[in-house]
This record gives C-alpha cells, sequence and structure tokens, in this order.
C-alpha cells in the first residue's frame, strides 16, 4: 500500500529559530502534496498545496514567508517553520496524493508535533 | 466554497451494535468525492471508506457502509459490529472531481467511543 512518511515526529524549539519538517511519499511518486495544521481538539486545516517544481500555493491567511514549502523532488515535500513563535506550537500532517489511482487517493503522514518554547 | 458539517461531535455505542454517523456538505458542484477518515490516538489519518458522487451506489468496506444521499447532501457512516479499535475521531471529508482542485475540506468532527 502507499506510505508516507513524516520526519522528526517531535521536534521542541526555541522560540526565533527555524525547523525543517520532511513528508516522503515511500512507494509511490506524488506530484502534489498537501500541508495540514490541526490544534487539539480540532479538524485538519489546510495550509498550503505543494507541487513538484513549482510555488506552494497557499491558503488564506497562511504566511508564505513563514511556512516555506519545497517540493524538489517526486517523493520529498518539505515545510520549514521560520522563527517559530509558541502559537506556532501545533501538530503538522502532510498529505500526498497518488497519481496512480483514479480517485488520486490522498495518503496521510504520521505527522509531526511541534513544540516551541 | 464547499463546506462540509458534522453536528454530532461525541457519540458513543456499545460494543458489537452498530452506530451511524452523520455528515452533510454544501457545494455546487455535481462531480465530487466524499470521504470517512478515522484518526485513533497516534493521530495517524486512516482512510476508512471512499464514494464517488457519481454512483448511486452506496460504498461499504465489511463493517463500514454509507448512506449517501446527493439531493439532501447527506453522507452518513454506519459502522456495524462495533469493536474497542474503532474508538477514534472520524472526519468526514469533501474533495473536488474537477482537475487542479483536489485539497480535501474536513468537518469538524465526531469522537466516537466505544463502551465495553
Amino acid at each position: 500500500g502507499a506510505v508516507v512518511s513524516q520526519h522528526p515526529s517531535r521536534v521542541i524549539c526555541k522560540s526565533g529559530t527555524s525547523v525543517k519538517i520532511e513528508c516522503r511519499s515511500l512507494d509511490f511518486q506524488a506530484t502534489t502534496m498537501f500541508w495540514y495544521r490541526q490544534f487539539p481538539k480540532q479538524s485538519l486545516m489546510l495550509m498550503a498545496t505543494s507541487n513538484e517544481g513549482s510555488k506552494a500555493t497557499y491558503e488564506q491567511g497562511v504566511e508564505k514567508d513563514k511556512f516555506l514549502i519545497n517540493h524538489a523532488s517526486l517523493t520529498l515535500s518539505t515545510l520549514t517553520v521560520t522563527s517559530a513563535h509558541p502559537e506556532d506550537s501545533s501538530f503538522y500532517i502532510c498529505s500526498a496524493r497518488d497519481v496512480r489511482t483514479g480517485t488520486g487517493e490522498q495518503y496521510f503522514g504520521p505527522g509531526t508535533r511541534l513544540t516551541v518554547t | 466554497a464547499q463546506t462540509v458539517t458534522q453536528s454530532q461531535p461525541e457519540m458513543s455505542v456499545q460494543e458489537a451494535e452498530t452506530v451511524t454517523l452523520s455528515c452533510t456538505y454544501d457545494t455546487s458542484e455535481s462531480d465530487y468525492y466524499l470521504f470517512w477518515y478515522k484518526q485513533p490516538p497516534s493521530r495517524q489519518m486512516i482512510l476508512v471508506i471512499r464514494q464517488e458522487a457519481y454512483k448511486q451506489q452506496n460504498a461499504t468496506e465489511n463493517r463500514f457502509s454509507v448512506n449517501f444521499q446527493k439531493a439532501a447532501k447527506s453522507f452518513s457512516l454506519k459502522i456495524s459490529d462495533s469493536q474497542l479499535g474503532d474508538a477514534a475521531m472520524y472526519f468526514c471529508a469533501y474533495r473536488s472531481a474537477r482537475f487542479g482542485n483536489e485539497k480535501l475540506t474536513f468537518g469538524t468532527g465526531t469522537r466516537l467511543t466505544i463502551i465495553p
């Protein structure tokens, strides 16, 4: 089956520093990956759509200069939270679209818990 | 813009019984996909079931089935013979079938508790 990994699973960083989260499709190529944010006991909110070889498309209200997305290959997208602040603490989840399926199924990574101190 | 509404923040069911989770959505599109995802305490999102809007037949996956009412824009999930492992947050989600617009719109979720 389609597997998506995320690294790291947990990260703690100091306020003002940057942190990079990786999302990999392990057994399929993903031209499109999605980044979500999930606050405790809330739903997933789409932050941006990442397309291989082109700029990401950000949802309204998401600061593109703060949340840098790079989709440099068909199996890897990265999310960099720049100058992190405590309010950026959240659970970040990526998903990858499997183009092999007619429905373009999305498969989710296990998530990354970011804590900014 | 599409919206997805789950009106039941929490549900509980006795083990081995049947439970139905509700979902309604709003869209002006005629072709789309609907999904139910499960998020257990591990936070890993797991696809439970998928429904293509152009199909009249309700999707089923073992103990999971849906009641898809396109005209009413309703998409409920029925879990039969509930098991302890079914305890999780359940999210209903919508995705357009239009090429290039493949993002998922999620409902607010329903927390399902299984009573032993």
